[in-house]
């Protein structure tokens, strides 16, 4: 098994382009989740889903969108990158709400 | 209030050295706790689960103290691979985890 694999490791953006971080998991977990991680700082959850076609908000969830037409993929989308969004990004996914999570490696996004 | 607690360090100490770091938690209802590693510019990954009083694993024990809401990680011989950020994290019976920003640990030569 892959567990949770994350595409790009790694992308600068200019500030207003938009991309996708994908986020794809082998372990036919139902629960999903992003993450951001600032220098030095916790994690803070963006969004998350409790199964296929089903997401909801976390803590910091503006400037982001989400999608889960699977139960496998999760991606995650920026339509107008502003620096702030300057971040580690990370995808975790568990069998159950409250149980262990897997993250994936990250993805290291700069918007300039 | 939080719902946990941590130093956030970093705790520098020499190889070899027993270390000991503490996490207090805020709600009385939750039944067990995951310890997380993170190593530098890497992702979380689970170093211990505790449902019970404790639990050990080779040179790491974690000890749970329900009355005082606080949950303990011990490390003894520490290795320089040892250095990392470590995350106490609450398993509140079916609610979401939420990860605060943990301890660092540096070990030196």
């Amino acid at each position: 098994n892959a567990g949770v694999t994350q595409t790009p490791k790694f992308r600068i953006l200019k500030i207003g382009q938009s991309m996708t971080l994908q986020c794809a998991q082998d372990m036919n977990h139902n629960y999903m989740y992003w993450y951001r991680q600032d220098p030095g700082m916790g994690l803070k959850l963006i969004y998350y889903s409790v199964g296929a076609g089903i997401t909801d908000k976390g803590e910091v969830p503006n400037g982001y969108n989400v999608s889960r037409s699977t139960t496998e993929d999760f991606p995650l989308r920026l339509e107008l990158a502003a620096p702030s969004q300057t971040s580690v990004y990370f995808c975790a996914s568990s069998s159950l709400l409250g149980g262990e999570q897997f993250f994936g490696p990250g993805t290291r996004l700069t918007v300039l | 209030r939080k719902e946990v607690e941590q130093d956030p360090g970093p705790f520098n100490v020499p190889e070899g050295a027993t270390v000991a770091f503490n996490c207090t938690y805020s709600n009385s209802a939750s039944q067990s706790f995951f310890w997380y590693r993170q190593d530098c510019r890497k992702e979380p990954k689970l170093l211990m689960s505790v449902y019970s009083s404790g639990n050990e694993d080779g040179r790491f024990t974690a000890q749970l103290n329900r009355a005082s809401q606080y949950i303990s990680l011990l490390i003894r011989d520490s290795k320089l691979s040892d250095s990392a950020t470590y995350l106490c994290v609450p398993n509140n019976a079916g609610n979401m985890l939420t990860f605060g920003g943990g301890t660092r640990l540096m070990v030196k030569p």
